[in-house]
């Protein structure tokens, strides 16, 4: 149990277009669902964190109108790169937990190239 | 916020030697301290995880060591393989919350 799913794997779109990237719990309830940069050698950065039913919170430095985050269900959330730059290209992976559950379930990553 | 430092960046070890990795928080609150092995393009996999009421978590070739007072925590790998070699992400967490991961330490372990 606690498959995490995201589509879709790759994606190349040139510069100025926008890119929907969904991540799913494929298995459970995903109360909390996390979104994720890592550009290549570093670390993970989060960028937002999203509870069903409400707006997203944004890490500082994150442009919220520039990754538009929807979770509109308990399977479903969606991160939205807008008017994308070479700059956004990047590892996006999503995580999501259960109701008061310490431990995240990660995607597979979706990675995104802008050209 | 919190600030997960990890050392070192990265560690050649024989394969059937240990590796250590190591991690301090700087969030008294933190509570909840997950260890992730990551292969090239995948996903993070959690291989441990130990919480603030414990000291110390064994997995067959893994265990991890928590202490609070000083605000760090060790992952240990004994026994060490080459299907070990990869990236590992200490992380920390107040609790049901968002993670602050450490930078990473790249692990290769010849054979």
């Amino acid at each position: 149990g606690a498959v995490v799913s995201q589509h879709p794997s790759w994606v190349i779109c040139k510069s100025g277009t926008s890119v929907k990237i969904e991540c799913r719990s494929l298995d459970f309830q995903a109360t909390t669902m996390f979104w994720y940069r890592q550009f290549p050698k570093q670390s993970l950065m989060l960028m937002a964190t999203s509870n069903e039913g409400s707006k997203a919170t944004y890490e500082q430095g994150v442009e919220k109108d520039k990754f538009l985050i929807n979770h509109a269900s308990l399977t479903l959330s969606t991160l939205t790169v807008t008017s994308a730059h070479p700059e956004d290209s990047s590892f996006y992976i999503c995580s999501a937990s259960r109701d008061r559950a310490y431990e995240q379930y990660f995607g597979p990553g979706t990675r995104l190239t802008v050209t | 916020g919190e600030n997960v430092e990890q050392h070192p960046s990265t560690l050649s070890v024989q394969e059937g030697d240990s590796a250590v990795i190591k991690c301090t928080y700087s969030d008294s609150a933190s509570n909840y301290f997950p260890w992730y092995k990551q292969e090239l393009g995948k996903r993070p996999q959690l291989i441990i995880d130990i919480r603030s009421n414990v000291g110390e978590k064994k997995d067959q070739r893994i265990a991890v060591t928590l202490n609070k007072t000083a605000k760090h925590f060790s992952l240990h790998i004994t026994e060490t393989q080459p299907e070990d070699s990869a990236v590992y992400f200490c992380a920390a967490s107040s609790g049901w919350g968002k993670l602050q991961f450490g930078a990473g330490t790249q692990v290769v372990v010849t054979p």
